[in-house]
């Protein structure tokens, strides 16, 4: 099993609708959890941390679950700028080192 | 501030070709690191540096070596290129939970 496994999509959206995708981890000493987004061709870049109780920033909603191992990621309004691929990322506790999952590969159509 | 660089942003090579990656950074972070992007493998750490003079494996160590003799600069050396070291590479530093990707470098070993 991975140790950080998504959806690799690809899901196609509309313009202003909302999405949601899920990232699930193995490691059950996991303790910090981050959003990236990776543009095609272009380096990822840090979208938002994830917090125990949850975090908004705009029109992005990031939660967690513990118990059940995993978080997820909502976007709603979404615009064609959203066009991405969003990694989901997970650290252990104590360790630098950071697992990426595959990838979701988002594309908004207008 | 220029954040990570890398050079070069394209590169071809030769079976048994060796080569070395320049990474460099200019936000005074200690922890540096290199990954390689496959489709479908995600992100996978490669070799660290928690500071000068300081470095370690990551996940997919073989045929690479890394030096840190400064904490600015971190450089990827290819010992003899093999078509599996085909992959595009991220060089990253590591402030305040953030992960700093260069551009990337592609490479491809014919």
């Amino acid at each position: 099993r991975k140790e950080v496994e998504q959806d690799p999509g690809p899901f196609n959206v509309p313009e202003g609708a909302t999405v949601a995708f899920n990232c699930t981890y193995s490691n059950s000493a996991s303790q910090s959890f981050f959003w990236y987004r990776q543009d095609c061709r272009k380096e990822p870049k840090l979208l938002m941390s994830v917090y125990s109780s949850g975090n908004e920033d705009g029109r992005f909603t990031a939660q967690l679950n513990r118990a059940s191992q995993y978080i997820s990621l909502l976007i709603r309004d979404s615009k064609l700028s959203d066009s991405a691929t969003y990694l989901c990322v997970v650290q252990s506790f104590g360790n630098e080192k950071l697992t990426f999952g595959t990838g979701t590969r988002l594309t908004i159509i207008p | 501030n220029a954040g990570v660089t890398q050079t070069p942003k394209f590169q071809v090579l030769k079976t048994g070709q060796s080569m070395t990656l320049q990474c460099a950074q200019d936000m005074n972070h200690e922890y540096m690191s290199w990954y390689r992007q496959d489709p479908g493998m995600g992100l996978r750490l490669i070799h660290y540096s928690v500071g000068a003079g300081i470095t370690d494996q990551g996940e997919v160590p073989n045929g690479y070596n890394v030096s840190r003799s400064t904490t600015e600069d971190f450089p990827l050396r290819l010992l003899s290129a093999a078509p599996s070291q085909t992959s595009v590479y991220f060089c990253a530093s590591e402030g305040g939970y953030e992960q700093y990707f260069g551009p990337g470098t592609r490479l491809t070993v014919t």
